[in-house]
């Protein structure tokens, strides 16, 4: 099984401030996914095949990496971007999640 | 509108089973794969269990692999999970999601249902 490790756990960021989650991989990973999920909702997908944007994501939002090496920025950090965001493997047979980075406005 | 609706969560106790049901609609259900994904309360995400669009192939996560059956009925849009010899460690909110018909994306999300297991 992939294990994804994401880092930071938790972070704290102020309007307009530049944000990036990392997520390493244990063995190498052709894409990474991100789902954005908010307290009491449902997770909702944000970013697919390292850096396309799903429906709907502002363009401050970007995905980059490759191997076992991924991202997610954020720039010019927004109060509705408040949330956690899990990273996510596509590799049958055993789909993973990394455990999340919970991000919150200063 | 697409809409994935859950049900059939509860208490139940450890050892006893439960199946899950997801609604859907808004789509045609026969043409996409389907997957659950659960959330243990605080805890983060984890997939479950996927089936293709016509139920010949089903994939599970190792520590559900033989208690836990997926399966669908495309005459009536709905997606099951069978969940055996519960433990403890079942315990989340379940997800039924479906996967984008062209890139790996779990597109759309119910709004979850949640299992407890206790005695």
């Amino acid at each position: 099984e992939i294990v994804l490790t994401q880092s930071p756990t938790t972070m704290t960021a102020s309007p307009g401030e530049k944000v990036t989650i990392t997520c390493r991989a244990s063995s190498s990973v052709s894409y990474m996914h991100w789902y954005q999920q908010k307290p009491g909702a449902s997770p909702k997908p944000w970013i697919y095949e390292t850096s396309k944007l799903a429906s709907g994501v502002p363009d401050r939002f970007s995905g980059s990496g490759s191997g076992t090496s991924y991202s997610l920025t954020i720039n010019n950090m927004e109060a509705e971007d408040a949330a956690t965001y899990y990273c996510q493997q596509w590799n049958y047979p055993s789909l993973t999640f990394g455990s999340g980075t919970k991000l919150e406005i200063k | 509108e697409v809409q994935l609706v859950e049900s059939g969560g509860g208490l139940v106790q450890p050892g006893r089973s439960m199946k899950l049901s997801c609604a859907a609609s808004g789509f045609t259900f026969s043409n996409y794969g389907m997957a659950w994904v659960r959330q243990a309360p605080t805890k983060g995400l984890e997939w479950v269990a996927t089936i293709s669009y016509d139920g010949s192939s089903t994939y599970y996560r190792d520590s559900v692999k033989g208690r836990f059956t997926i399966s669908r009925d495309n005459a009536k849009s709905t997606l099951y999970l069978q969940m055996n010899s519960l433990r403890s460690e079942d315990t989340a909110t379940y997800y039924c999601t479906r996967e984008h018909y062209v890139y790996p994306l779990w597109d759309y999300w119910g709004q979850g249902v949640m299992v407890t297991v206790s005695s």
